[in-house]
């Protein structure tokens, strides 16, 4: 069955560079949701997409941004990278309707900013 | 705000043991309340997902339970194996927003 893909799996950029995240949701989930794992810690939620609208916003640096596309793929832009944005990206992705049926999440991409 | 502990922090079990993990969150209005697993830098691969209206859910030696009103949950692993060490994290999701929030997790050794 098809998983929620992200890309890239890893990705190394210099302070003060940018970033694109890019995640392709499960066939006919309409609905994105973009964590970020630090090194030990617990996935923190960033920001979610339902039908191309912001539809709940966590934690997320003034930095960064986010888009879900009419194909339902989102893209997280990280501005002016810092070292303390260094970890693992999650994108899950679910169906708006059904939120009994859980999240499934993509293997993450690990961001390094050296 | 939901917030959702989970204990132990770490646990080394030898090889065979049942063990239990356990959970806790503050919200009980929940949709559901999901089990994952991480291995070291990896991705969250999800267990077991139990609804708001269920008690329990098994897959294999995996059994999870569900006490809402308590804002409880635990996951019973039977007869552990080293294949079993990862990190488990706990994540409930609330009726009222759409994302979930995880537990701290608990950190498994199952030595052989």
């Amino acid at each position: 069955a098809a998983g929620v893909i992200q890309s890239p799996r890893h990705l190394i950029k210099e302070k003060r560079e940018t970033a694109t995240l890019k995640c392709y949701p499960i066939p006919r989930h309409d609905t994105v949701y973009w964590y970020q794992q630090g090194p030990g810690q617990d996935p923190q939620f960033l920001i979610s997409f339902y039908e191309k609208m912001q539809s709940d916003k966590g934690s997320i640096p003034d930095r960064f941004s986010a888009q879900q596309f009419s194909d339902y793929h989102s893209e997280l832009n990280m501005s002016s990278l810092e070292l303390g944005d260094s970890a693992l990206y999650f994108c899950a992705s679910s169906s708006w309707d059904r939120p009994n049926y859980g999240y499934t999440f993509g293997s993450g991409t690990r961001l390094t900013v050296v | 705000k939901q917030e959702v502990t989970q204990i132990p922090a770490a646990l080394s079990v030898p090889e065979g043991e049942n063990l239990v993990l356990n959970c806790s969150f503050t919200d009980s209005a929940i949709y559901n309340l999901q089990w994952f697993r991480q291995d070291p830098g990896k991705g969250l691969t999800s267990l077991l997902l139990i609804q708001s209206s269920q008690r329990e859910q098994t897959s294999g030696r995996l059994n999870a339970s569900l006490d809402k009103s308590s804002g409880r949950s635990t996951l019973y692993i039977a007869a552990s194996q080293p294949g079993d060490s990862a990190t488990y994290l706990c994540a409930a999701l609330d009726t009222g927003r759409r994302a979930l929030t995880f537990g701290s997790g608990t950190r498994l050794q199952v030595q052989p």
